[in-house]
């Protein structure tokens, strides 16, 4: 079956600890997203990339990196930096030759103490 | 002033019921229009694309007003699984790529 996969579904981290959260895709998309979900707010942009080895900040990329060295990865680190990295984080693609809808990983449950 | 905007509801309707909901974007390149549901801790799902002759699927119609930049989600004969949060998505081809932008969402419970 196709599709993406994050994990683990739940992480549990002390805080000043680096976290790596893990997204691949066997869809064959070019194109791939990190969210972050908190409650009461709509999906928010940290990274996406359209290609291989090319990656864009989004809208909360402080505390945050990632890299694309491969088409089907996409790994997002969370970094000490990031001041309230508890949050619920989505991983997502697009194939550039499809109708333009979003496909969602089942995201990462991220819990820092 | 955010980029797309959506009443959070909730919205507590009995089965069989007839629900609509609303959604306005601030950007008029935005191209293409989407609802998503998301149940409980799970990931957002494509409920339905949206264009702008409107477009049907079984129980549920979408909507597309590109000038009143306006895009809705009617749901008839409304059953106890449609519970769930509606987002309202949207997207825009910028010269980095695809960009999308969520709504808050509307929260949905059909009761018995």
């Amino acid at each position: 079956d196709g599709g993406i996969t994050q994990s683990p579904k739940y992480l549990f981290r002390k805080e000043g600890q680096n976290v790596t959260l893990s997204c691949e895709q066997n869809l064959n998309h070019d194109a791939m997203y990190w969210y972050r979900q908190d409650p009461g707010q709509g999906l928010r942009l940290i990274y996406y990339s359209q290609i291989v080895n090319d990656f864009q900040k989004g809208d909360i990329a402080e505390g945050y990196s990632v890299s694309r060295e491969k088409k089907e990865s996409f790994p997002l680190t969370v970094t000490s930096a990031q001041k309230n990295p508890t949050a619920f984080y989505l991983c997502a693609s697009i194939s550039r030759a499809g109708g333009g809808e979003q496909y969602f990983g089942p995201g990462t449950r991220l819990t820092v103490t | 002033r955010k980029e797309v905007e959506q009443d959070p509801g909730p919205f507590n309707v009995p089965e069989g019921a007839t629900v609509a909901f609303n959604c306005t974007y601030s950007n008029s390149a935005s191209q293409s229009f989407f609802w998503y549901r998301q149940d409980c801790r799970k990931e957002p799902k494509l409920l339905m694309s949206v264009y702008s002759s409107g477009n049907e699927d079984g129980r549920f119609t979408a909507q597309l007003n590109r000038a009143s930049q306006y895009i809705s989600l009617l749901i008839r004969d409304s059953k106890l699984s449609d519970s769930a949060t509606y987002l309202c998505v949207v997207n825009m081809q910028t010269n980095t790529g695809n960009q999308f932008y969520f709504g808050t969402g509307t929260s949905l419970t059909v009761i018995p």
